[in-house]
């Protein structure tokens, strides 16, 4: 199976700042990637598929950037709203799999 | 409107059997592949299960590989888990998921379905 590995785990952050999670895989991925949102007691909401196109609705200031084994999701002004966790997943491989989350909150 | 609406859940003892449903409304079902991921409390999410929008191809994870079964009705536009010898470690959230057909990722969620096995 391909592993995903997300850093930081946790990050604290303050409105207005710029965010960066990361995401690697353990093999080349393309750009199969795509990044969920999460907030608590809610189903995952996608942002980013094919590691950088953004999904309908989502706000521009989430971007994701990357291809083969690293990638990147960004957040451009976090927003009182952003605080959540969020998820990386590859849909390479016929498995599919998810990173371990990275949670965001208030600094 | 566009929706997967799940059902099922429940508390189950170690070793028993459970059937999830997926419900779909407000889109062409049987164009669609549907998936499955759980989430165990405070965990994140596992991806489970995948079934082609035929039924034709289905994968598992390999924690559930030979104990579940994923099927699909595109009549009653429905998606079915089947869970067998269940185990505490299955425990979750399970989740059924759309893969859009421009995205190809999973694009539609249901809200969610809570399995507890426990004694």
């Amino acid at each position: 199976d391909i592993q995903m590995t997300q850093s930081p785990s946790s990050l604290s952050a303050s409105v207005g700042d710029r965010v960066t999670i990361t995401c690697r895989a353990s093999q080349s991925i393309s750009s199969y990637l795509n990044w969920f949102q999460q907030k608590p007691g809610k189903a995952p909401k996608l942002l980013i598929y094919g590691a950088s196109d953004l999904q309908s609705g989502v706000p521009l200031r989430f971007s994701g950037s990357g291809s083969g084994t690293d990638f990147t999701l960004t957040i451009n002004g976090l927003q009182p709203e952003d605080f959540a966790t969020y998820y990386c997943q590859q849909s390479y491989s016929t498995l599919w799999t998810f990173g371990q989350g990275t949670k965001v909150d208030l600094k | 409107e566009v929706q997967l609406v799940e059902s099922g859940g429940g508390l189950v003892q170690p070793g028993g059997s459970l059937r999830l449903s997926c419900e779909a409304s407000g889109f062409a079902f049987s164009s669609y592949w549907i998936h499955w991921v759980r989430q165990a409390p405070g965990k994140g999410l596992v991806w489970v299960s995948r079934i082609k929008s035929d039924g034709t191809t289905t994968d598992y994870a390999d924690s559930v590989k030979g104990r579940f079964t994923i099927s699909r009705d595109n009549a009653k536009n429905t998606v079915f888990l089947e869970m067998n010898n269940l185990r505490a470690e299955d425990t979750a959230v399970y989740y059924c998921a759309r893969v859009g057909g421009r995205t190809y990722a999973l694009d539609i969620w249901g809200q969610g379905t809570m399995l507890t096995v426990s004694s």
